[in-house]
């Protein structure tokens, strides 16, 4: 099975910060990647899939970036909105695998 | 709009079964693999199981493999879970997701439902 590591657990941020998240996936998963945001009490939401390509309607402060094993999500000004839990999750093969989640938390 | 909504849920003793399913509204239900993932209270997401479009092709996570079986009805537009063995560590909210492909090949989920409890206890 392919672990994926994803750092930090959590973090403090304050609302106009630049956030970054990473996930580490433990062979190249050949940019088979997505991140969901999940806030207290609700579904995940799709953000990004294929490592960067937004989904429809997500703002575009969010983006992804990377390749083989490492990836990233950068949350260029954050919102008020934003604070929540972030997973990723790789696709390349299964059991499809998520990171264990960074909690997005305000300052 | 695409609408995902879960049943079954409930309070169930170790070793028991449980089903549970989910029906879609919204989108060709035939057309998409469809997914179960869970998430135990307080700690992330588990993906438990998926099936393609025709159900020839299945999956399931390492900790349920052999004890849970999906399935669907695309007549009904209506998703599965058939849980057998039940552990505590089972005990999670259960979502039903919609792949973004319909084999299933390499799929990420772009709708959730709000999922059902699943709570084993004796």
């Amino acid at each position: 099975d392919i672990q994926v590591t994803q750092s930090p657990s959590s973090l403090s941020a304050s609302v106009g910060d630049r956030v970054t998240i990473t996930c580490r996936a433990s062979q190249d998963i050949s940019n088979s990647l997505a991140w969901y945001q999940q806030k207290p009490g609700k579904a995940p939401k799709l953000l990004l899939y294929a490592a960067s390509r937004l989904e429809s309607g997500v703002p575009s402060r969010f983006s992804g970036s990377g390749s083989g094993t490492d990836y990233t999500l950068t949350i260029s000004s954050l919102q008020p909105e934003d604070f929540a839990a972030y997973y990723c999750q790789q696709y390349y093969s299964t059991p499809w695998t998520f990171g264990q989640g960074t909690k997005v938390e305000i300052k | 709009e695409v609408q995902l909504v879960e049943s079954g849920g409930g309070l169930v003793q170790p070793g028991r079964s449980l089903r549970l399913s989910c029906a879609a509204s919204g989108f060709n239900f035939e057309d998409y693999a469809m997914h179960w993932v869970r998430q135990a209270p307080g700690k992330g997401l588990e993906w438990v199981s998926g099936i393609n479009w025709k159900s020839g092709s299945i999956g399931y996570g390492d900790s349920v493999k052999g004890r849970f079986t999906i399935s669907r009805d695309n007549a009904k537009n209506s998703l599965y879970l058939h849980m057998n063995s039940l552990r505590a560590e089972d005990t999670a909210l259960y979502y039903c997701a919609k792949d973004t492909g319909i084999t299933g090949t390499h799929s990420h989920f772009d709708y959730w439902g709000q999922g059902t409890l699943v709570t084993v206890s004796s």
